[in-house]
């Protein structure tokens, strides 16, 4: 099965200036995860869906972020101004419709390295 | 909200001996535990997983334990090789009916020495 597939693998910009991510999570993954991994550091949920719904979207910077998975299938990841401390690694995640046997498990794709100048 | 801690962040092991990492959550709801591997530059990628109906489980080895009564949660290797050399990182999942929520540990940087 083909894994999660994310573009650009890598993006510089200068500060102010806009970016946006995509994702195409595995076929028929129910649930879609943006993360953003700072150097050193664990991913950290930035929004998650279910479908074409918002499940969780509480740390997201939503003064400068915005996400949107409008057919429930792939998604795009926003952001309107970049600040320096958004060079990250933005990491899009997928998994199934939860049953006892998936264990919530998540499929990470390959993520997009953004550096902000 | 869940918090999940980790421990150490550096551990550098002789080969061949074994490696624990430690981590502890706040959120006693919490009933799925997955812990990753991630390899420089690449994703992270599900090596063990462990639920909260389960204190122990082992895969080749590798293994896991889960104490609910402490909220703390360990991945052990065994038998080290250079290969496990990557950040290990845990984490804590609340489950809800049909979607979860998980939170990550800081990351442990384990470097297997020759």
């Amino acid at each position: 099965e083909a894994g999660v597939a994310q573009s650009p693998r890598y993006k510089i910009i200068e500060k102010r200036q806009s970016v946006a991510f995509w994702c195409n999570p595995i076929s028929g993954h129910a649930t879609l995860y943006w993360y953003q991994q700072i150097l050193g550091q664990g991913p950290k949920l930035l929004i998650q869906f279910q479908n074409n719904g918002v499940v969780d979207d509480s740390q997201l910077p939503k003064d400068r972020f915005s996400a949107e998975r409008l057919k429930g299938v792939d998604s795009t990841l926003k952001i309107q101004p970049a600040k320096l401390e958004d060079s990250a690694v933005y990491l899009c995640a997928s998994s199934p419709t939860r049953t006892s046997q998936n264990l919530d498990e998540q499929y990470f794709g390959p993520g997009t390295r953004l550096t902000v100048t | 909200g869940e918090n999940v801690e980790q421990h150490p962040s550096t551990l550098s092991v002789q080969e061949g001996d074994s490696a624990v990492i430690k981590c502890t959550y706040s959120d006693s709801a919490s009933n799925y535990f997955p812990w990753y591997k991630q390899e420089l530059g690449k994703r992270p990628q599900l090596i063990i997983d462990i639920r909260s109906n389960v204190g122990e489980k082992k895969d080749q080895r590798i293994a896991v334990t889960l104490n609910k009564t402490a909220k703390h949660f360990s991945l052990h290797i065994t038998e080290t090789q250079p290969e496990d050399s990557a950040v290990y990182f845990c984490a804590a999942s609340i489950s809800y009916s049909s979607a979860s929520k998980i939170i990550f540990g800081s990351g442990t940087r384990l470097s297997i020495r020759p």
